[in-house]
C-alpha cells in the first residue's frame, strides 16, 4: 500500500527553463493538494484538485504556474520560465475526501533549485 | 488577517519529561485544528485533529487541547523520547474556505537523552 509518491525528489533548472513536478496520490484518493515551503517557513497552499478538475487555485501565481490532475496518471505542477525565487520545496498531499477535517497524506516533496 | 503563531525558537526537553508546544491564532475562530509532525527533508505526517467542542484529545503519549477563549491549542508529548525530535506544525482551516489550511511555521522540538 504505497504512500504518496513525488518525483523527482530533487530538480535543478536554469532560469527560463520549465519545471514539471509529479505527484501520485495514495491508492483510492481522488483529492490532491499542492503546497510550497521555504526554509523556516510554513507550508503555503497553492492549489486543490480533484480528478480532472481544478477546485481552488487561489494560492497559485496566475502567471507561469499551472496544475492538472488527469483522469489517468499523476497530478502535475508545471512552472514555466523558472526564476530563482521559485526555488523551494514543493509538497503534494492527497486525501480520500475533500474535507479539511480529514487528514492529508503528504509525499516526500520535490526540492527545486533554480540556478 | 488570520494568523497562526508557533514558538519559533527550538524547544529543548530532557528525555522522559513532558514537552508542551503552543499554537496561537488571531482574528478568527477555527472550528478545528490539525497537528502534524515534520522531519528534516520529509513531508508532514498527520498526528491529531481536535474540534472546537472537544477540550482535549489523546493518542498514546500525545495530548492536544483547544481553548477557544484563549485562542490557543497546546500539544503535549509525555514521557518524551529522542525519536520525538522533529518540527511540529499546527494547521487550522482558513475561514470561509473548504479547501485551505493555514499552516504555522512550526516549533522544532529537541529531546536530549
Amino acid at each position: 500500500n504505497a504512500g504518496v509518491m513525488q518525483n523527482p525528489r530533487h530538480l535543478v533548472r536554469r532560469r527560463g527553463q520549465e519545471a514539471r513536478l509529479r505527484c501520485s496520490p495514495m491508492k483510492g484518493h481522488s483529492h490532491v493538494y499542492w503546497y510550497r515551503q521555504l526554509p523556516e517557513e510554513g507550508l503555503k497552499f497553492m492549489v486543490y484538485l480533484q480528478k480532472e478538475n481544478i477546485i481552488d487555485e487561489s494560492g497559485m501565481p496566475k502567471e507561469r504556474f499551472s496544475a492538472e490532475f488527469p483522469k489517468e496518471g499523476p497530478s502535475i505542477l508545471r512552472i514555466q520560465q523558472v526564476v530563482r525565487g521559485d526555488s523551494a520545496a514543493y509538497f503534494c498531499a492527497s486525501s480520500p475526501t475533500g474535507g479539511l477535517d480529514s487528514e492529508q497524506y503528504f509525499g516526500p516533496g520535490t526540492r527545486l533549485t533554480v540556478t | 488577517s488570520q494568523k497562526i503563531e508557533q514558538n519559533s525558537e527550538a524547544l529543548n526537553i530532557q528525555e522522559g519529561k513532558t514537552a508542551t508546544l503552543t499554537c496561537n491564532y488571531t482574528n478568527y475562530s477555527p472550528a478545528y485544528l490539525q497537528w502534524y509532525r515534520q522531519d528534516p527533508g520529509r513531508g508532514p505526517v498527520f498526528l491529531l485533529l481536535i474540534r472546537e467542542n472537544e477540550k482535549e484529545k489523546r493518542k498514546e503519549r500525545l495530548k492536544v487541547t483547544f481553548d477557544t477563549t484563549l485562542k490557543q491549542s497546546l500539544f503535549h508529548i509525555t514521557a518524551s523520547q529522542p525519536a520525538d525530535s522533529a518540527t511540529y506544525l499546527c494547521a487550522p482551516p482558513v475561514t470561509n474556505s473548504n479547501y485551505q489550511l493555514i499552516w504555522g511555521a512550526g516549533t522544532k522540538l529537541i529531546i536530549k537523552p
